[in-house]
């Protein structure tokens, strides 16, 4: 079992609609989630880290880790087409090394 | 400006042909790292380097090497002895204290083999 599984979509929405991606993990020892966005042939930047379980917003983003059911959600509000962009969710395993998801390829429709 | 540079952008090489992609960053970073990534299948971790003189194998190391001489530089030697080397390489960094949480990424190098 993949230690970080994500959906490779594509996903493609309209301009203003609500984004929801997600990844499962498999390891509820992991602590720390990212998620990353990257534009087609550019590296990834990192977009919010959260700790542990609950809810991290940064503007139009929120990061939201449920420990329960080992799921990881990233929601867009507002979404523009700038937003248009390959997403991935990452954990930290054995507090050195990111494990990274497949990513989700999003497309959004003005 | 600071940042990571990797180059060149697009590298092209026959089978049986060592290639060595450059990684330089200017962040005073302590910590650097190499993925590849393929179609579908997210970043995967080659080599990591959390100080000078000192690396460790990641994920997928076979047919891979690098060296850690200098603080701001970690280049990544892809050897004939990798299979399938065609795919897009990254390169990142972070502060020592902050260990994987914040990796600063390169723009890659895609590498394609014939």
């Amino acid at each position: 079992q993949k230690e970080v599984e994500q959906d490779p979509g594509p996903l493609s929405v309209p301009e203003g609609a609500i984004v929801s991606l997600n990844c499962t993990y498999s390891n509820s020892a992991f602590q720390y989630f990212m998620w990353y966005r990257q534009y087609s042939r550019k590296g990834p930047e990192l977009l919010m880290y959260t700790y542990s379980s609950g809810n991290k917003e940064d503007g139009r983003f929120t990061a939201q880790v449920d420990k329960s059911s080992k799921y990881i959600s990233l929601f867009i509000r507002d979404s523009q087409p700038s937003d248009s962009a390959t997403y991935l969710c990452a954990t930290v395993v054995l507090g050195q090394k990111l494990v990274f998801g497949q990513g989700t390829r999003l497309t959004i429709n003005p | 400006d600071g940042g990571i540079t990797q180059s060149p952008k697009y590298l092209f090489r026959k089978e049986g042909q060592n290639v060595t992609l450059s990684c330089e960053q200017n962040l005073n970073h302590d910590a650097m790292y190499w993925y590849r990534q393929d179609p579908g299948q997210g970043l995967r971790l080659i080599y990591y380097s959390q100080i000078v003189n000192d690396f460790q194998k990641g994920d997928i190391a076979e047919g891979y090497s690098v060296s850690r001489e200098k603080k701001e530089s970690f280049p990544l030697t892809v050897t004939s002895a990798q299979k399938n080397p065609t795919a897009f390489y990254l390169c990142a960094s972070s502060l020592s204290g902050q260990g994987a949480l914040e990796q600063y990424f390169g723009p890659g190098t895609r590498l394609t083999v014939t």
